[in-house]
């Protein structure tokens, strides 16, 4: 089963907008943490934001913002006033714990978010 | 943040051949991986390692062999790969239990001919 759920495969955007990207989460642990990710064309993934299962607050890293909904097993990413410098691929992803001190991530497919001039 | 680096960055090789890819974090972190990003296909784990000890492998083939001389560099040795070994392999690294976030390197751009 697919742990880790993005369902848009491609966004456009116009420039200076927002925009959320989705992503919904399957665990049946208690303690467990959230990550988005930025890949450019470059190739390396770009943390951008973490949200742990027990924050209360939502996660909130300049522009971009997690909104949590843990009830609904939700994580989704919001980035407010969207740059032409945004447009990659966006990865949610989940820890699963930990083991032995190191993390294990699962991720999702990912999103590729285009920001239009 | 461009404290993980991976060499090659582009690799092409024959299904005879043996190479490796390099990696090496100048974060001091503790734990370090190796990831497979194939086309259209999640990001994969292959390998932990936490303080030069293996701690995870995913269930990948033998024609991968990592190695982890200290907990500053990672190397992957490759022989005699198929065509759909073809991917980017990506190198990360961790603080461990006190840190959250990987670190990612640029990654290795590998075709098998």
């Amino acid at each position: 089963a697919q742990k880790i759920t993005q369902t848009q495969p491609g966004m456009f955007v116009q420039e200076k907008e927002a925009v959320t990207l989705d992503c919904t989460y399957d665990t049946s642990d208690q303690s467990y943490g959230l990550f988005w990710y930025k890949q450019p064309s470059s190739g390396e993934m770009i943390f951008l934001i973490y949200q742990g299962s027990y924050d209360e607050q939502n996660a909130t890293e300049g522009r971009y913002s997690l909104n949590f909904q843990k009830a609904r097993k939700s994580a989704n990413l919001v980035i407010s006033a969207s740059q032409l410098g945004d447009s990659a691929m966006y990865f949610c992803a989940m820890r699963e714990g930990r083991i032995q001190g190191a993390q294990k991530l699962v991720f999702g497919q990912g999103t590729r978010l285009t920001i239009n001039p | 943040e461009t404290g993980v680096t991976q060499t090659p960055r582009h690799l092409v090789m024959g299904m005879t051949n043996k190479k490796s890819l390099k990696c090496e974090q100048h974060l001091g972190h503790n734990a370090m991986y190796w990831y497979k990003q194939s086309a259209k296909k999640p990001l994969e784990l292959m390998f932990v390692y936490n303080f030069k000890e293996q701690t995870e492998n995913n269930s990948v083939p033998s024609r991968f062999s990592p190695e982890c001389p200290n907990s500053s560099h990672l190397f992957l040795h490759l022989h005699t790969l198929q065509p759909e070994d073809s991917a980017l392999y990506l190198c990360a690294s961790s603080q461990g239990p006190k840190g959250n976030e990987q670190y990612f390197g640029p990654g290795t751009r590998l075709t098998v001919t």
